[in-house]
């Protein structure tokens, strides 16, 4: 099965870019969705397909994919982004949706 | 607005069952696949199982695949999680989300309930 692999932390200063990456094998040819999960809260979508923001996604959020790594790129980073980060592709040969392991984002 | 209200969760036995639900609201449900998604308390996210809109296509993660079983009321606009043989590692809150696209299954989920808790414990 297809595994997800992400940093369990990443900690940045404010105003400072935090990357968040996320290791699959060959996951440039997979969409890859970035969810972000704040304490007691349901995940809530920052980037799909990559790169694309929802609306209400601050401009802040980009993303990144190539090769064996996507990343999600915040910056000005401020405490608010506080928060848990999932990778999340479809496996199209099981059809199974997989998440990484979660990056939890510290604000120094 | 898009509300999804998941319940039916609480303390379960080891080797009972539980029927988990979700109420959908704000959207033509029977366009939509959806799907289940668990989060131990403290731990990362992971996929249960998801079924297409009109219930043709189902999958289901290796750990929970032959115990658990996803299905659907498009009349009542309603979606269910049938966990059987319970067992500790199934303790964790269940998320039920929306895919963002009508009509196909391998979408990213836009919209998430809350959750309800699954406690599974003798």
């Amino acid at each position: 099965s297809y595994v997800l692999t992400q940093p369990p932390s990443v900690s940045v200063a404010p105003g400072q870019t935090a990357r968040v990456s996320c290791g699959g094998n060959n996951i440039e040819t997979k969409s890859v969705h970035w969810y972000q999960q704040k304490p007691g809260q349901a995940p809530v979508l920052v980037l799909h397909d990559d790169s694309d923001r929802p609306s209400g996604i601050p401009e802040r959020f980009s993303g990144s994919n190539s090769g064996n790594t996507a990343t999600l790129t915040i910056s000005r980073v401020e405490a608010g982004d506080e928060a848990d980060y999932y990778c999340h592709v479809w496996d199209r040969s099981n059809d199974h949706r997989v998440f990484g392991g979660g990056t939890k984002l510290t604000v120094l | 607005e898009v509300r999804l209200v998941e319940s039916g969760g609480g303390l379960g036995q080891p080797g009972r069952s539980l029927r988990l639900s979700c109420a959908a609201s704000g959207f033509t449900f029977d366009e939509y696949a959806m799907h289940w998604v668990r989060q131990v308390p403290g731990k990362g996210l992971e996929w249960v199982a998801g079924i297409s809109w009109d219930s043709g296509t189902i999958a289901y993660a290796d750990s929970v695949k032959g115990r658990f079983t996803v299905s659907r009321d498009n009349a009542k606009n309603s979606l269910f999680l049938q966990v059987n043989s319970l067992r500790a590692e199934d303790t964790a809150l269940y998320y039920c989300a929306k895919v963002r696209y009508p009509s196909t299954t391998s979408s990213y989920f836009d919209y998430w309930g809350q959750g309800t808790l699954v406690t599974v414990s003798s």
